[in-house]
């Protein structure tokens, strides 16, 4: 089965520090999302790429938060710097652009800012 | 833009009961409901969906249910296992946006 991988799973980093993830999609789909994910809340969107383009980045904080998709495949979360506060799962999830349903999950970067 | 509500956020069954998960979506463009199992440290898992021109789907103990007249939709879980126990997210997809919007999430705990 097809699979949305992300590295690292795991990341500590101290404050202000500069931090990123990586994700690569499923191959074929055309969009891909980074989510991010509170201790006991639901996912929640930070951007969407169709292809290389950015489709919705509105919850983006930009001031600090950056995402690049360069070649419309594998994809770049940063954050710089890193507050406490972004302490969460980072998830990358992928799908096709047309049609609905084979949206799926990487397994996760686990964030912690100390 | 879309809200997702999603209830109870806790819920505790006896193993070989039923457990209804209830979501309430703001958009009335949203055309497709997945439901997702998220264990511990996991990522969470697609584990049924349903689009708007259905009102009832069914995969073994596992059942949605969505009103889109009241804008609503539900998990419903028969028989329940001690494998069940996590967290199970609803989620809504905005028409033409490709966007998931997420409910908060319901901690399912079986008790043997």
């Amino acid at each position: 089965e097809a699979e949305v991988a992300q590295s690292p799973r795991y990341k500590i980093t101290e404050k202000s520090q500069a931090v990123a993830f990586w994700c690569d999609p499923i191959s074929g789909h055309a969009t891909l999302y980074w989510y991010r994910q509170i201790l006991g809340q639901g996912p929640e969107l930070l951007v969407q790429f169709q292809d290389e383009s950015v489709v919705d980045d509105s919850q983006l904080p930009k001031d600090r938060f950056s995402a690049e998709r360069l070649k419309g495949v594998d994809s770049t979360l940063k954050i710089q710097p890193a507050e406490l506060g972004d302490s969460a799962m980072y998830l990358c999830a992928s799908s096709l652009s047309e049609g609905l349903g084979g949206y799926t999950f990487g397994s996760g970067t686990r964030l912690t800012v100390v | 833009g879309e809200n997702v509500e999603q209830h109870p956020s806790t819920l505790s069954v006896q193993e070989g009961d039923s457990a209804v998960i209830k979501c309430t979506y703001s958009d009335s463009a949203s055309n497709y409901f997945p439901w997702y199992k998220q264990e511990l440290g996991k990522r969470p898992q697609l584990i049924i969906d349903i689009r708007s021109n259905v009102g009832e789907k069914k995969d073994q103990r596992i059942a949605v249910t969505l009103n889109k007249t009241a804008k609503h939709f539900s998990l419903h879980i028969t028989e329940t296992q001690p494998e069940d126990s996590a967290v199970y997210f609803c989620a809504a997809l905005i028409q033409g946006a490709q966007k998931l919007v997420f409910g908060q999430g319901t901690r399912l705990t079986i008790n043997p």
